[in-house]
């Protein structure tokens, strides 16, 4: 089956400044790779996402690279702000299957 | 986005009690939907994938006469903890993919405490 690795497991960085999170998975059949921010007591949200169609995706300050041949993809998130503070998580999938994910990286922006 | 909702947010119960859990897609129908469980600091599992119209399918090493799934709609899956016992505390969440994509939108989840 399909391991994602996340790294780093935490992260803490200025206000303004950037965060960067990297996952790489085995299966080379994923095709989609999805990352979701989770604020404490709540569900996972669907911030960005990539298809392996793709190498990347920017949507304001999240933006998602995906490398096809190395079966890596990082996180982008510039002009860092306080309420970016949340657990995220990467994943990857093949079709419309069951989501494997990432351990987690628990990011902290410093006022 | 579509919307997934959880009920209830937060239940606590008795060991031995069963506790069910709600998960409905609000503006969505949902031939499939997930559940999975959630550890303090740690990443999601995958317990099971509830099928519309037949047998939900479980992960290895998920009891599945222990956490039974019923998808009674196409709106509507629930999952029920049965004699639930401390070490099922968790934080369950579920979760529905949006049409033919792979696009999958989480409820709130609910929080289980067994005393």
């Amino acid at each position: 089956g399909e391991n994602v690795e996340q790294h780093p497991s935490t992260l803490s960085v200025q206000e303004g400044d950037s965060a960067v999170i990297k996952c790489t998975y085995s299966d080379s059949a994923s095709n989609y790779f999805p990352w979701y921010k989770q604020e404490l007591g709540k569900g996972p949200q669907l911030i960005i996402d990539i298809r392996s169609n793709v190498g990347e995706k920017k949507d304001q300050r999240i933006a998602v690279t995906l490398n096809k041949t190395a079966k890596h993809f990082s996180l982008h998130i510039t002009e860092t702000q306080p309420e970016d503070s949340a657990v995220y998580f990467c994943a990857a999938s093949l079709g419309a299957n069951n989501l494997f994910f990432g351990t987690g990286t628990r990011l902290t922006v410093i006022p | 986005g579509a919307v997934v909702s959880q009920h209830p947010s937060r239940v606590i119960c008795k060991s031995g009690t069963s506790v069910k859990i709600e998960c409905r897609s609000l503006d969505f129908q949902a031939t499939t939907m997930f559940w999975y469980r959630q550890f303090p600091k740690q990443s999601l599992m995958l317990m099971a994938t509830s099928n519309e119209g037949s047998k939900a399918t479980y992960e290895q090493g998920v009891e599945k006469d222990k956490f039974l799934i019923n998808h009674a709609s196409l709106t509507l899956s629930t999952l029920t903890v049965t004699s639930a016992h401390p070490e099922d505390s968790s934080f369950y969440i579920c979760s529905a993919p949006l049409g033919g994509r792979n696009e999958q939108f989480f409820g709130p989840g609910t929080r289980l405490t067994v005393l």
